[in-house]
């Protein structure tokens, strides 16, 4: 059962323009949800995350919507560019006490930026 | 800082040998690393979660026979890969964090195994 759903599974944006990912959960447990962005032959690298008690997060061109009520949250990439062509992934975990949690993954999106 | 690093980026071996491959937290102690693989144009797969001087969890379904993963200290842990076959080709991948209760997870770059 797939834990967090991710869509679309990929995304085509011109150059300037606005790349939105969204990702759904179901487990209320969950209490901090990161993005991850991955290119070809290397490990993901931790971009933005969030955690329920805000409703938005901000870091340069990237930002997170959560909508707790909803369940959903998104990542919103501003003013697109071509080395954003990336496989994004949309994450969720929920505390373990002192353990860390481990990370429920989306299925990715491939984000394609076109000059 | 942050930086995870695997070793060996990639590596070619033959059916049933056996592989290991390095994780280390350089510039952070890790609690708790994992292990996943990853196929081509797929999500991660988590395949064990380890916590230093802990024995290893394994998900159902990963032979932990098979992939044997030890976390000697806070900035290492290693999977082996015993007795390859071609079906274990993949990419693994590590993550590292947990120290004082930080959530952020940090990947490494990958080892891509290839067994012939």
């Amino acid at each position: 059962q797939q834990q967090v759903k991710q869509s679309p599974q990929s995304l085509i944006v011109q150059k300037g323009g606005i790349s939105i990912i969204n990702c759904a959960y179901e487990n209320t447990a969950f209490d901090y949800f990161p993005w991850y962005q991955q290119f070809p032959g290397k490990g993901p690298a931790l971009l933005i995350a969030i955690r329920p008690d805000v409703s938005e997060k901000k870091e340069g061109r990237f930002t997170i919507s959560f909508n707790k009520s909803a369940k959903q949250f998104s990542l919103h990439i501003m003013d697109s560019q071509p080395g954003d062509s990336a496989t994004y992934f949309c994450a969720a975990s929920r505390a373990r006490g002192s353990t860390l949690g481990r990370l429920y993954f989306g299925r990715g999106t491939q984000l394609t930026v076109w000059p | 800082g942050a930086v995870v690093s695997q070793h060996p980026s990639w590596v070619i071996c033959k059916s049933g040998t056996s592989v290991k491959i390095e994780c280390r937290s350089l510039d952070f102690q890790a609690t708790t690393m994992f292990w996943y693989r990853q196929f081509p144009k797929q999500s991660l797969m988590l395949m064990a979660t380890s916590n230093e001087g802990s024995k290893a969890t394994y998900e159902q379904g990963v032979e932990k026979d098979k992939f044997l993963i030890n976390h000697a200290s806070l900035t290492l842990s290693t999977l082996t890969v015993t007795s390859a076959h071609p079906e274990d080709s993949s990419f693994y991948i590590c993550s590292a964090g947990g120290l004082a209760g930080a959530r952020e997870q940090y990947f490494g770059p990958g080892t891509r195994l290839t067994v012939t």
